[in-house]
């Protein structure tokens, strides 16, 4: 099974400022890992697929880089509504699909 | 527009059992992969279960392996989770998830794209 470990736990940073999130898997993934966002009381939604490609509707202060093991999802400039909960998840061997633990983004 | 809706889900005594539904709408169903992912309370994704679109192909996380069932039937659009056994570790909101996301040039990608808005199961005595 592929373990995604994501870092940091959580990030504290102001509106305006830059986040950058990682997600390294314990084997290689080639590119298949994929980011969502998660707001409370909501069901996650897709951000980033084949860890670069932003998906339809998703704003392009969101990107996303790396192959293999290491990976980060990075938001430009931070807008109010982005402070959620972000999951990677990997689908190169499953099964399981599996997702990192999470980061939560917080406003500082 | 794609919708998926989860119901069935309950307060059970630890080793009862439920069965939870999700309808779906808005896209051609049968075609599809599905699965059921959930969530403890203040905790992260688990991904449980996956049926192929015909159901020839079915996948179980180890968690759930022997306990939960899942199913379809593409006449009804609707997928099933039958859960027996229950722990109090079954504690979750358990969503309905779709693979059937496509890229603006039509690219089919098996994302996980369509999430219901969850149900919430409580295994407690």
């Amino acid at each position: 099974e592929i373990v995604l470990t994501q870092s940091p736990a959580t990030l504290s940073l102001s509106p305006g400022e830059r986040a950058t999130l990682s997600c390294r898997a314990s084997q290689s993934v080639s590119n298949f890992l994929a980011w969502y966002q998660q707001k409370p009381g909501q069901a996650p939604r897709l951000l980033i697929y084949d860890a670069s490609k932003r998906a339809t509707g998703i704003p392009a202060r969101f990107s996303g880089s790396g192959s293999g093991t290491d990976f980060t999802l990075t938001i430009s400039r931070l807008e109010p509504e982005d402070f959620a909960i972000y999951y990677c998840l990997q689908r190169i061997n499953w099964p399981p699909y599996t997702f990192g633990q999470g980061t939560k983004l917080e406003i500082k | 527009e794609m919708q998926l809706v989860e119901s069935g889900g309950d307060l059970v005594q630890p080793g009862g059992s439920l069965r939870l539904s999700c309808a779906a709408s808005g896209f051609p169903f049968s075609g599809y992969n599905m699965n059921w992912v959930r969530q403890a309370p203040g905790k992260g994704l688990e991904w449980l279960s996956s049926i192929s679109g015909s159901s020839g192909t079915i996948y179980y996380a180890d968690s759930v392996k022997g306990r939960f069932t899942i199913s379809r039937d593409n006449a009804k659009n609707s997928l099933y989770l039958q859960m027996n056994s229950l722990r109090a570790e079954d504690t979750a909101v358990y969503f309905c998830v779709s693979q059937n996301y496509y890229d603006s040039s039509g690219l089919y990608y098996g994302w996980f794209d369509s999430w219901g808005q969850g149900t919430l199961v409580t295994v407690s005595s």
